[in-house]
């Protein structure tokens, strides 16, 4: 059964580095999301991304966030200059057709990304 | 803003006995509403929706129940078994479906004792 991929699992960083979050979403979805959690806390919409284009952030998804579809296959996340406050999981999901109601969105693994 | 809010932070229940877990919102825009099962380290995991024409939907061994007046939704599993411990969230989402975000609840964290 298709699935969305992330990479890396892991990533540990330094406060004020750059990190980018990769996710494969399934291949013939249009859609894509990026969420994430905060230990203990409730999953958060980041992002929505369709036709190369951002169509909804949340307040979360500052200037330091940014996305990006660099080819075909590809959906990255990148955050500029970590802060201590953007450890959490990133979890990247994907729908087939916006068009289509309703549509459930597939979720990858995550990556659990820690800043020092 | 916690639109969607689920009460019970944990849930204890027998192996074959059923589990009903509960999820209330407050956003009378939302018409669709999903529930996910996570396990640790893993990612959410559709189980399975209803959207706000119908009252009930199931599949297999899962049933939702949606109650529009209430604005409140559950999950019924039975029997439960042991593979069903994990953590379940509650997601809502509206119309129109330009963006179609979830907003989800907290989790409840489900343990099936045998």
């Amino acid at each position: 059964e298709p699935e969305v991929t992330q990479t890396p699992s892991h990533q540990v960083t330094q406060m004020g580095q750059e990190v980018i979050l990769r996710c494969v979403p399934i291949s013939n979805h249009l859609y894509f999301y990026w969420y994430r959690q905060i230990l203990g806390q409730k999953v958060e919409f980041l992002v929505s991304f369709y036709n190369n284009e951002i169509s909804e952030k949340s307040e979360i998804f500052d200037d330091q966030f940014s996305v990006e579809r660099p080819d075909g296959s590809n959906f990255t996340l990148k955050i500029r200059s970590t802060k201590l406050e953007d450890s959490a999981m990133y979890f990247c999901a994907s729908i087939k057709d916006r068009d289509r109601v309703p549509e459930t969105q597939y979720f990858g693994p995550g990556t659990r990304l820690l800043v020092l | 803003d916690q639109q969607v809010k689920q009460n019970s932070p944990s849930l204890s229940v027998q192996e074959g006995r059923i589990s009903i877990l509960n999820c209330d919102y407050t956003n009378s825009m939302f018409d669709y509403f999903l529930w996910y099962k996570k396990y640790p380290a893993e990612g959410p995991t559709f189980l399975i929706s209803i959207s706000s024409i119908k009252d009930k939907n199931e599949d297999g061994r899962f049933t939702v129940f949606l109650n529009k007046s209430a604005k409140h939704l559950s999950l019924h599993i039975v029997p439960s078994q042991p593979g069903d411990s994990a953590v379940y969230f509650c997601a809502a989402s509206s119309s129109p479906q330009g963006a179609q975000k979830l907003v989800f609840g907290q989790g409840t964290r489900l343990t099936i004792n045998p």
